[in-house]
């Protein structure tokens, strides 16, 4: 079975650049979370959806940051402008549940983005 | 808020050393409480896990007991390998919330044969 996959692995832009990033959770896992996991930090989530909805997005700064998930499969989310502060490491997990009980979160490798 | 916090690292050790990681955490109610590890190049991944008081979850030799009197959740390895070296992430998830994972700032471990 295929994890979750992520692209780019790696991205560098200037500020003020607008950048993407992409997500393909595992199949049939209805729950997909964006976290952000700055140098020496743990991750922070971001954003949670449930098949097409954003059910917890109180943590996505939404002066820049956007997501979607259409369909309620694949996800991208956006940042534009992006700042020298946006520099981390972008991680996307699924699961196969929501709320109420713990399903585990599968997480994909990753994708660290430098803003110079 | 909740919160974990877990000592720093880098946490060094030669191979079959025993292993502990600290993780103490805040919460109201009665949260459930997780490691996670990631080794270089990879995702993060669940190792074990604890949802409620005085549980003790397992995996791959490690260990780690839910203590509620002292909101607790140390990482024990009796004999690490050098392919235990990673980083190890302490978290939980409140009980009005459980999707919602709060993450500790992560601690390093280098075991060197």
């Amino acid at each position: 079975e295929a994890g979750v996959v992520q692209s780019p692995r790696y991205k560098i832009i200037e500020k003020k650049q607008p950048v993407a990033f992409w997500c393909n959770p595992i199949s049939g896992h209805n729950t997909l979370y964006w976290y952000r996991q700055n140098l020496g930090q743990g991750p922070e989530l971001l954003i949670r959806y449930e098949n097409e909805e954003a059910v917890d997005d109180s943590q996505l700064p939404k002066d820049r940051f956007s997501a979607e998930r259409l369909k309620g499969v694949d996800s991208t989310l956006k940042i534009q402008p992006a700042e020298l502060g946006d520099s981390a490491v972008y991680l996307c997990a699924s699961s196969s549940q929501g709320q109420g009980i713990f399903y585990e979160q599968y997480f994909g490798p990753g994708t660290r983005l430098t803003v110079t | 808020g909740d919160s974990v916090t877990q000592m720093e690292g880098p946490v060094t050790l030669s191979e079959e050393a025993f292993l502990t990681i600290n993780c103490t955490y805040t919460a109201t109610g009665y949260p459930s409480l997780f490691w996670y590890v990631q080794y270089p190049g990879e995702g993060l991944q669940l190792l074990l896990k604890a949802t409620k008081a005085d549980d003790k979850g397992s995996n791959k030799g490690f260990e780690a007991t839910y203590r509620k009197e002292t909101t607790s959740f140390h990482l024990e390895k009796g004999s690490v390998q050098v392919s235990d070296s990673a980083v190890y992430f302490c978290a939980l998830s409140s009980s009005y919330n459980t999707d919602k994972l709060i993450f500790g700032t992560g601690t390093r471990l280098q075991v060197f044969p």
